[in-house]
């Protein structure tokens, strides 16, 4: 199984709403990423955990929230997002040793649009 | 400051023709460079990854030339089909990383016309 799996596929929610996202894995990989992409741009990193303890945060606001409960599952909880925070938000994973066959896996992402 | 600088932002190619696209590096520290397709609406799929102690790297259609003096890599897709349409991303990861971070281009769409 090289699978990243996120949901939900497709987001709408309002400033005040609270959501999650969801990332699950199941190559046995300990680290884990959030990537937010906007269109036409590539993938900018937010956080990195490495077993399941946030390593990188890349000062990122903190209306976005990690969390990793265990080696497979990687949350991203949302509070009072801004409409620029409409974006695909990518869950990837990867082995934390960087051998010549590691290579980062993505999932399809969240589209996430704040109305 | 964008570490890997990749080009160009569009590409249009015939079916049947030659796809090319370069990217550029300062930090000597990267020794992983891989390519990522991605298509609309998808997470990025690794296409072709290479070492820095490799001048080529072929599978199928898709090569990687590297030129480490240069700090310059390029992506070439021969026989290029409608279904290679997709964005293209260069990436890049430091020596000795354990963390996997990879360093993205700024994307390349291509569109092959049939």
């Amino acid at each position: 199984d090289t699978e990243v799996t996120q949901t939900p596929k497709h987001l709408v929610m309002g400033m005040t709403n609270k959501k999650s996202l969801k990332c699950e894995q199941h190559m046995g990989h300990r680290a884990m990423y959030w990537y937010k992409q906007k269109a036409k741009k590539p993938p900018e990193l937010m956080f990195v955990y490495s077993y399941e303890k946030l390593s990188i945060n890349e000062s990122v606001p903190s209306r976005f929230s990690p969390e990793c409960p265990n080696s497979s599952l990687l949350n991203l909880h949302l509070h009072a997002l801004q409409p620029e925070d409409s974006a695909l938000y990518l869950c990837a994973s990867s082995p934390i040793l960087t051998t010549d066959d590691t290579e980062a896996f993505f999932g399809q992402g969240t589209r996430l649009t704040v109305v | 400051q964008q570490q890997v600088k990749q080009s160009p932002q569009s590409l249009i190619v015939q079916k049947g023709g030659i796809s090319i696209i370069n990217c550029a590096y300062e930090n000597t520290a990267f020794d992983y460079f891989p390519w990522y397709q991605q298509f609309p609406g998808k997470g990025p799929a690794l296409l072709i990854a290479i070492r820095p102690d490799v001048s080529e790297k072929k599978e199928g259609r898709f090569t990687i030339s590297f030129n480490k003096s240069a700090k310059q890599f390029s992506l070439h897709i021969m026989d290029s089909q409608p279904g290679d349409s997709a964005t293209y991303f260069c990436a890049a990861r430091k020596r000795g990383s354990t963390l996997g971070r990879l360093y993205f281009g700024r994307g390349t769409q291509l569109t092959v016309w049939p």
